[in-house]
């Protein structure tokens, strides 16, 4: 069975800082990668994804991640950090094709300051 | 994008009772879909996958008699924990993806229900 880990539990950084969560993966097929944020008292919310193709992915407030295959991770990055990425982020995994099971990570909780 | 609704956001419940959240798929038709629980600080547990005409599929250790889903046409599914207590207190949230050739595997996830069980 799949599993996603995270290695950062709680990331507290000032603004403008660069940021990189990291997370790993386990499963020797094809998969398909998110990221997913949580700001505080809404629900979760896309802000990347991996299907194939290029590895480099970018996706919503300028946010990045890149897959690495050869080291199951999928990291994600972003040059500057605002006080409004203050939020909780998920990493998850699923096997690549049709309505595969979505496994989470644990979670990165993320506190910007001013 | 793709919206998937829940119904109720919030509902408190006396020990004993039982209690149904609705997953909607407000825009789009969803053969599956799926239902986590989240403890407050903790990641999303999947629950169960469920499959439009047919039988839900639970993750191990979930109590399929104590969760039972419900998935009877496209755009609906049902969760409804059955004589809850204080232990089932959490946030019920589902998800869905697009049927058919729009199919990319990406799931779409509801609002989240609290449940808070007295």
């Amino acid at each position: 069975a799949q599993s996603v880990s995270q290695h950062n539990h709680h990331v507290i950084l000032s603004e403008a800082a660069s940021l990189e969560l990291g997370c790993n993966y386990s499963y020797g097929g094809t998969v398909n990668l998110f990221w997913y944020v949580q700001y505080p008292g809404q629900h979760l919310q896309l802000l990347l994804k991996y299907f194939s193709g290029d590895p480099l992915v970018k996706g919503i407030k300028g946010f990045e991640a890149e897959f690495i295959k050869s080291k199951f991770s999928f990291n994600l990055r972003k040059p500057s950090v605002q006080w409004s990425d203050t939020a909780e982020y998920f990493c998850a995994v699923k096997r690549s094709g049709g309505y595969n099971k979505l496994i989470f990570g644990a979670g990165t909780r993320l506190a910007v300051h001013p | 994008g793709a919206v998937v609704s829940q119904h109720p956001s919030r509902v408190i419940c006396k020990s004993g009772t039982s209690v149904k959240i609705e997953c909607r798929s407000l825009d789009f038709q969803a053969t599956t879909m799926f239902w986590y629980r989240q403890f407050p600080k903790q990641s999303l547990m999947l629950m169960a996958t469920s499959n439009e005409g047919s039988k839900a599929t639970y993750e191990q250790g979930v109590e399929k008699d104590k969760f039972l889903i419900n998935h009877a046409s496209l755009t609906l599914s049902t969760l409804t924990v059955t004589s809850a207590h204080p232990e089932d207190s959490s946030f019920y949230i589902c998800s869905a993806g697009l049927a058919g050739v729009a199919n990319t595997g990406e799931l779409f996830f509801g609002e989240g229900s609290r449940l808070t069980v007295l």
